[in-house]
């Protein structure tokens, strides 16, 4: 089965455009989260979808927004680019099966490498 | 609120010797705690998982892990370390209730030395 997967694999961009990075998730994965990774740090969330609804947010200002389409996939839009959104963006997906996040576990795809200039 | 402190952000181990990756954790309630592994240029890679069935976990390429309750601990070990296991590791933590966003520590930077 295919994992989740990220397109494009890189970008660059500069200051003040926009940028859409889109996630498939793994077949039967109804949940799909976003995370930031800047270089040298561990990832922080971004947003969490499930059912086209956004179930999480992060710490992350309104230039920041994502959607879930019917068919799971999703989109992350970051409008007004800075230089301090250079970063790996990952997608995760998980079954979001049960009531307790326990029951779940989320798989990454290779992540979106963003460069802005 | 919930976090993940990795003591250590190196550690250098030779080929064959055993590996310590150093978690602790904060959690107000009954906590997951995951290890991950990043090799270079790639995405993350599940290496164990803790959801409250046992408190030794077995994870994929000979890693385990133990949660220490009463330290608020979550170690990763492995007996013998390999070359291939040379990349970034990550503790994480998500509560047993509310959201489900992982908390990611900042990493250890695992080298394997020849």
């Amino acid at each position: 089965d295919a994992g989740v997967t990220q397109s494009p694999t890189h970008l660059i961009k500069t200051r003040g455009q926009h940028v859409t990075l889109r996630c498939s998730p793994i077949s039967g994965h109804k949940s799909v989260s976003w995370y930031q990774q800047v270089l040298g740090q561990g990832p922080q969330f971004i947003f969490q979808y499930y059912e086209k609804e956004e179930r999480g947010r992060g710490n992350f200002p309104d230039r920041f927004s994502a959607r879930q389409f019917p068919n799971y996939s999703s989109e992350l839009n970051v409008n007004a680019l800075l230089l301090g959104d250079s970063a790996l963006y990952l997608c995760a997906s998980s079954i979001y099966a049960g009531t307790l996040p326990t029951q779940e576990t989320q798989y990454f795809g290779p992540g979106t490498r963003l460069l802005v200039l | 609120a919930q976090s993940v402190t990795q003591l250590d952000s190196h550690v250098s181990v030779s080929e064959g010797t055993p590996v310590l990756l150093r978690c602790n954790y904060s959690s107000s309630y009954s906590p997951s705690l995951f290890w991950y592994v990043q090799h270079p240029n790639k995405g993350l890679q599940l290496l164990l998982k803790y959801t409250s069935a046992a408190t030794l976990v077995k994870g994929i390429n000979g890693f385990e892990a133990e949660f220490k309750k009463s330290e608020t601990s979550f170690h990763l070990t492995k007996p013998s370390a390999h070359m291939s296991d040379a990349a970034e590791y990550f503790c994480v933590v998500t509560m047993d209730t509310g959201r489900r966003a992982l908390t990611f520590g900042s990493g250890t930077r695992l080298q394997v030395q020849p």
